[in-house]
Formats: structure tokens, C-alpha cells, sequence
């Protein structure tokens, strides 16, 4: 199978203050990752493509400044959420393709939590 | 832009019996996918289609790519209650391409 693991799985943090979440391909390489986030009953949204080695492509409406994707190897992609808000509590999502053609991996999910 | 339409947004069915969910577009897709979504994880896998026409099953699972490249559904058949969780399905223009998710149907299933 194709394994995508997040890390942390939950976080708290103070409003103002970054928050960097990693996502990791365990069994294979993924020079393609994609992060997404997810309100309570809500359906996934696609915040950006992170692509191995270049700079990551956002969805429109997604502040790149402020949602920093690092995708440096090709087993990790790292989204940072700088000077994070109440309003960016959320469930941040990533997945990756295992191989060309192959379908999307999703990792468990991170949950953050801005007071 | 591109959306997917899925409904009703809730469905609730007696343990044992057949599911059958329904997912539309505007759009062509030339990758259906199907996922489940938990409480608290990431979505996983079911079907995968790739080629307009198909039928492919996964245990109790059997997903269909419509002819018209605009459809899909999912039937689960025989449900049992750990079948509960909220259903996805996802278009993909082509390989290695970003989806597109439909606002998902939550199956509750009664003992």
C-alpha cells in the first residue's frame, strides 16, 4: 500500500504565533503533494499543490504569504501557517501520488486549534 | 468552476441492506474516485476509475464511471455498521492531476 503520515496529528497554539506541519511519504516518493484543509462538515478544499524541488502552486484565495509549503525532499512536504488566527483552526489535510498515473494517498490529518 | 454534486447530504439505512450514492458534475473527468472520511482522519481510498464505462468492485464496494465521463456511483451492498462515515467522490482531469471533491454524503447505519 501507499502510507502518508502527518505530523503532529492535533496542535494548539496561541494566536500570532506559526505553526509548521509535516507530511511524509513512508513507502514511497512523492514529488507531487497536495495540502488541503477542512471545516467541521464541510468537504476538502485544495489549498495548494507542493511539487518537489520548486515553488509550491496555490488555489486561488490562498494567501501564500501567510500558508509557507516547503516540499524540499521527495518523501516531505512541510506547510507552515505563519501568524496563525483563530480563523485558521481547521483540519489540514495532505495527500500524494504514489507513482504517474496512480491515484492520491491521503495522510490522517492534522488538527489545529488557534486560541 | 468545476463542482460535484452529491445528495442528499445524509443518508440513513437498517444494517443489511444495499446503498447506492450518486455523484454528478458539469465537467468532464477523466478520473472518478471514491473515498470515506471518518471522524478526525484523512480519507481513504475505495475505487478508483479510470476509463468511462467501467465497473469495479472492492469487496462490497462496486463503483461505475459514467459513459458521459459526467457521473459516477457507488453501491454498497449488505451493510454492516462500520460502514458509517461520510462518502467522498473525487474527479481528476487526468493523471497526477488535482481533484475536485464533491461536499461528501454521511451514511448512518442502524443496528
Amino acid at each position: 500500500g501507499a502510507v502518508v503520515s502527518q505530523h503532529p496529528s492535533w496542535v494548539i497554539c496561541k494566536s500570532g504565533t506559526s505553526v509548521k506541519i509535516e507530511c511524509r511519504s513512508l513507502d514511497f516518493q512523492a514529488t507531487t503533494m497536495f495540502w488541503y484543509r477542512q471545516f467541521p462538515k464541510q468537504s476538502l478544499m485544495l489549498m495548494a499543490t507542493s511539487n518537489e524541488g520548486s515553488k509550491a502552486t496555490y488555489e486561488q484565495g490562498v494567501e501564500k504569504d501567510k500558508f509557507l509549503i516547503n516540499h524540499a525532499s521527495l518523501t516531505l512536504s512541510t506547510l507552515t501557517v505563519t501568524s496563525a488566527h483563530p480563523e485558521d483552526s481547521s483540519f489540514y489535510i495532505c495527500s500524494a501520488f504514489k507513482q504517474f498515473g496512480d491515484t492520491q494517498y491521503f495522510g490522517p490529518g492534522t488538527r489545529l486549534t488557534v486560541l | 468552476g468545476q463542482q460535484l454534486n452529491q445528495s442528499p447530504q445524509s443518508m440513513f439505512i437498517q444494517e443489511g441492506e444495499d446503498v447506492s450514492m450518486n455523484c454528478t458534475s458539469s465537467s468532464i473527468f477523466n478520473t472518478w474516485l471514491w473515498y470515506k472520511q471518518d471522524p478526525g482522519e484523512g480519507p481513504v481510498l475505495l475505487i478508483a476509475l479510470y476509463k468511462a464505462g467501467e465497473l469495479t468492485s472492492n469487496g462490497r464496494l462496486t463503483a461505475q464511471f459514467g459513459i458521459t465521463r459526467k457521473d459516477s456511483f457507488l453501491n454498497i451492498s449488505a451493510s454492516i455498521p462500520s460502514d458509517v462515515g461520510i462518502y467522498f467522490c473525487a474527479g481528476s482531469p487526468g493523471a497526477n492531476s488535482k481533484l475536485t471533491f464533491g461536499k461528501g454524503i454521511t451514511l448512518s447505519v442502524r443496528p
